[in-house]
């Protein structure tokens, strides 16, 4: 079974600052990471994904993430944080072997951008 | 393109009462299922399905149920609302394969009194 732990449960962060999210990850299988945000009252969507390959992955809205296989981790960056990325911010993984989208998640970063 | 459809926004039980939240999506998707977010828990898979008439319990399936008749609807049942299962509720799709990108509705938020 995989499990996610993010550490950070609340990242407050001036606006045009540098911000990580930090992510690790457990599991005895080969996994698929993924970063999904949550805007206020919204469902999630998808921020950025990592199946295999190059070991930084870009996103949407500037958002990029790395994966480190001997630290089991895959945090969350942006160079230059705007007030509009206030959100919760989930990390999550599912199993390569399973065939299907069954995702664990993280317990969520709560992103707050101020002026 | 509605993608993700979940109804109702609001829900207020009594505890012993049923309801049914109803998730359809128009993306011919294969996978569906149900998730619960309760604060500093993250979100929790209670059913998934992987087609029409298929369905498996994910990590908190305890007093629900779920059925999946069509490809388009999952529903997910109460039968007897409890206090616990104040909570909101998404309903998510996707293409069949584990790299597939999760489509999520908007959620339902329900309160069991």
């Amino acid at each position: 079974a995989q499990s996610v732990t993010q550490l950070d449960s609340q990242v407050p962060v001036f606006e045009e600052a540098p911000v990580e999210l930090r992510c690790n990850y457990s599991s005895s299988v080969s996994v698929y990471l993924f970063w999904y945000v949550q805007y206020p009252n919204q469902g999630l969507q998808l921020l950025l994904k990592y199946l295999s390959g190059s070991t930084l992955v870009k996103g949407i809205n500037g958002f990029e993430a790395e994966f480190n296989k001997s630290q089991t981790s895959f945090h969350l960056r942006k160079p230059s944080v705007h007030i509009s990325d206030t959100a919760e911010y989930f990390c999550a993984v599912s199993d390569q072997g399973a065939g299907f989208q069954k995702l664990v998640f993280g317990t969520g970063t709560r992103l707050l951008v101020s002026p | 393109n509605a993608g993700v459809t979940q109804t109702p926004k609001f829900q207020v039980l009594k505890t012993g009462q049923s309801m049914t939240l109803q998730c359809a999506q128009d993306m011919n998707h294969e996978y569906m299922s149900w998730y619960r977010q309760d604060p500093g828990m993250g979100l929790r898979l209670i059913h998934y399905s992987v087609g029409a008439g298929i369905t498996d319990q994910g990590e908190v399936p305890n007093g629900y149920n779920v059925s999946r008749s069509t490809t388009e609807d999952f529903p997910l049942r109460l039968l007897s609302a409890a206090p616990s299962q104040t909570s909101v509720y998404f309903c998510a799709s996707s293409y069949y394969g584990s790299n597939e990108k999760l489509f999520f509705g908007s959620g339902t938020q329900l309160s069991v009194l």
